[in-house]
């Protein structure tokens, strides 16, 4: 399996600017989860799809952010317009939602810079 | 909602000493407990996980964890670290029922020295 896959890995853009980040989870996962880890505030679930349902998303910073699954093998991650704040690593995980394999699986990340 | 504490931030070894990194959650329910590890540079992995049944868990490369219900912690160790054990150990919980979002912990930055 090729695990979560995460693209791009690296993205440098400047304040103002559209990012769209992208992952596709493990096939057969039914729940992806988007994460923002930073030095300050460690790590933080943005946003949680189960079955490409959007379930959870308290943790979506502002509405610069946007997130959609449009089906089982990809979801994306906007932010528009992007500020020097955002930059993070941003990282998506897939689970299985079973009880005996309630485990999430990390994607490689994307590290974001906004100029 | 449920909230993960670990103790330290850093934690700095030497070769061949024991580790034991510290992790206590809040949650007034049944929980499954996670320890992750984040070497320099790449995405986080799983370590070991506990679901039920044995509180003692081992995990891949010589990792154990014990879940102690009494006192809400699932502290991580190993007898004899390595060069190659520095990383970022992050402790994780979610809630034994319901959908499984997890709560991270801050993280600690083990350093071994060889």
């Amino acid at each position: 399996d090729a695990g979560v896959i995460q693209s791009p890995r690296h993205e440098v853009t400047e304040m103002g600017q559209e990012v769209t980040l992208r992952c596709k989870p493990i096939s057969g996962h039914n729940s992806l989860f988007w994460y923002r880890q930073t030095m300050m505030r460690g790590l933080e679930l943005l946003i949680y799809f189960n079955n490409n349902v959007p379930i959870d998303d308290s943790g979506m910073p502002e509405d610069r952010f946007s997130a959609k699954m449009p089906n089982a093998s990809f979801s994306t991650l906007k932010i528009q317009p992007s500020e020097p704040r955002d930059s993070a690593v941003y990282f998506c995980a897939s689970s299985a939602e079973d009880r005996e394999s309630d485990t999430q699986y990390f994607g490689p990340g994307t590290r974001l810079t906004v100029l | 909602a449920q909230s993960v504490s670990q103790h330290n931030h850093h934690v700095i070894l030497s070769e061949a000493a024991s580790l034991e990194l510290g992790c206590n959650y809040s949650y007034g329910g049944t929980v499954n407990l996670f320890w992750y590890v984040q070497y320099p540079g790449q995405h986080l992995q799983l370590l070991l996980k506990y679901f039920s049944g044995d509180p003692l868990v081992k995990g891949i490369k010589g990792f154990e964890a014990e879940f102690i219900k009494s006192k809400f912690s699932f502290n991580l160790r190993k007898p004899s670290v390595q060069w190659s054990d520095t990383a970022e150990y992050f402790c994780a919980v979610t809630p034994n029922s319901g959908y499984s979002t997890l709560t991270f912990g801050k993280g600690t930055m083990l350093l071994v020295s060889p």
